[in-house]
């Protein structure tokens, strides 16, 4: 069964206190590797799609990179403005639609 | 601006009521999807649509349906058959239908029965 598994639920950092989010996947016949950052309330906002293993984005202070088992979202010096819950998604090799399958969260605050 | 928008913000069902919510894209994307999204738990497709005219199940058809008659629109009706309705629903376009798309979402719709 494909499977999407973020680590760890909920994380606390100190503004500036650098670490990284986890998106481990078991499935078959990846066709990307999506990450979004979602505010309460509001609805996800795409921030990265990674295609291949090996390959790497950044935004400010955030950066993605992706093996062939997982991917991580790096947070460097972290501001309060980063706080959301960050979604990974998984795009399948499947006949029909751009089906995503999430994972059910990073919950990230940063405290000032 | 372009973009995706969702109406109502909040809507509130009766017992046994039909509801609808709206979603209007104006990015000319050809697909069009519908999560839930239940709190501490990971979104879950509804239903989604590759081109004007067609629409297949996700993974939590049941108690739902859609229509695509419109490029730009993809309603989502809620019916009495749903016995858990109360969630946050999102609508998500892409380019394109096929794997791999980066798919959008609006803002969302909050929906609670009373």
């Amino acid at each position: 069964e494909d499977q999407v598994t973020q680590s760890p639920e909920a994380l606390r950092l100190q503004e500036g206190e650098s670490s990284s989010l986890n998106c481990s996947y078991t499935v078959s016949g990846l066709r990307g590797l999506f990450w979004y950052r979602q505010d309460p309330g509001k609805g996800p906002e795409f921030l990265f799609t990674l295609y291949s293993a090996g390959e790497e984005k950044e935004k400010e202070r955030l950066k993605a990179t992706l093996t062939k088992k997982e991917s991580f979202l790096h947070i460097t010096a972290p501001k309060p403005e980063d706080s959301a819950t960050y979604l990974c998604a998984v795009s399948l090799q499947e006949t029909s639609g751009s089906r995503l399958t999430f994972g059910e969260g990073t919950q990230l605050t940063v405290n000032p | 601006d372009g973009g995706i928008t969702q109406s109502p913000k909040y809507l509130f069902r009766k017992e046994g009521q039909n509801v609808t919510l709206s979603c209007e894209q104006n990015l000319n994307h050809d697909a069009m999807y519908w999560y839930r999204q239940d709190p501490g738990q990971g979104l879950r497709l509804i239903y989604y649509s590759q081109i004007v005219n067609d629409f297949q199940k996700g993974d939590i058809a049941e108690g739902y349906s859609v229509s695509r008659e419109k490029k730009e629109s993809f309603p989502l009706t809620v019916t009495s058959a749903q016995k858990n309705p109360t969630a946050f629903y999102l609508c998500a376009s892409s380019r394109h239908g096929g794997p791999g798309n980066t798919i959008y979402f609006g803002e969302g719709s909050w929906l609670t029965v009373v």
